[in-house]
């Protein structure tokens, strides 16, 4: 069963810094891993998507980067601000299997 | 992209009633899938909605909790049946659209938040 977990559960950080977020997953046999932000009581935007076959993505101010042989993903958010407050979320689904397998989620404050 | 219309966006309801919820897409896609996010939690999916047949439940979640209908490619509706407060939650609707291939994205509808008193 693929295990997917994300470090740290919560971050609070100054407007202006970087973010750094981490998910990683037991099983290295994925297709995509995705990204996405959830605010409070809402549903899930997507961020970035990474195919298994890229090791990484980027837009805007996100870049998301994929080590699928060590069954990590690490997503920078450069020059944070307030507005970027909520909960990242990453999964992955694995080859020939369309079911999103969930991390637990980083929420992340930034302070103005 | 696909754009998700998910409603009611938020409910109270008295436990042994039944909502239906439902989940408007405005495109075609291949796959629609229905999860549940308790308090805290993260996601964790109850079934594939089949376009003109049954779903597809994953394991803990039963037709007869949680029947579903999926009458054509955009659209489809989550029923959750004799609610008691352990329903308390919020449901997802998502969607991939096969149609390249694996490599695509899922899309999330804005969820429904479902209190049971």
């Amino acid at each position: 069963k693929q295990e997917v977990t994300q470090i740290p559960a919560a971050l609070s950080v100054p407007e202006g810094e970087n973010l750094v977020l981490n998910c990683s997953f037991t099983d290295s046999a994925i297709y995509n891993l995705q990204w996405f932000r959830q605010d409070p009581g809402k549903g899930l935007t997507s961020l970035l998507l990474i195919q298994s076959s890229q090791r990484e993505q980027t837009s805007g101010r996100l870049n998301a980067s994929l080590d699928k042989s060590s069954g990590r993903s690490t997503l920078y958010i450069a020059a944070s601000q307030p507005g970027d407050s909520a909960t990242y979320l990453c999964a992955v689904n694995k080859s020939n299997d369309y079911k999103l397998s969930f991390g637990a989620g980083t929420t992340v404050t930034v302070r103005a | 992209s696909a754009v998700i219309s998910q409603k009611p966006s938020r409910d109270i309801c008295q436990r042994g009633t039944s909502l239906t919820i439902q989940c408007q897409v405005d495109s075609q896609v291949t796959m629609m899938f229905w999860y549940r996010q308790q308090p805290g939690q993260s996601l964790t999916l109850i079934a594939t909605a089949n376009q003109g047949s049954e779903a597809t439940y994953e394991s803990g979640f039963v037709i007869d909790k949680f029947p579903i209908s999926r009458p054509n490619l955009t659209f489809s509706t989550l029923t959750v049946s004799n609610m008691s407060p352990e329903d308390s939650s919020i449901y997802l609707c998502s969607v991939e659209d096969w149609g390249q291939g694996m490599n695509t994205e899922a899309f999330f509808g804005q969820g429904t938040r479902l209190t049971v008193v």
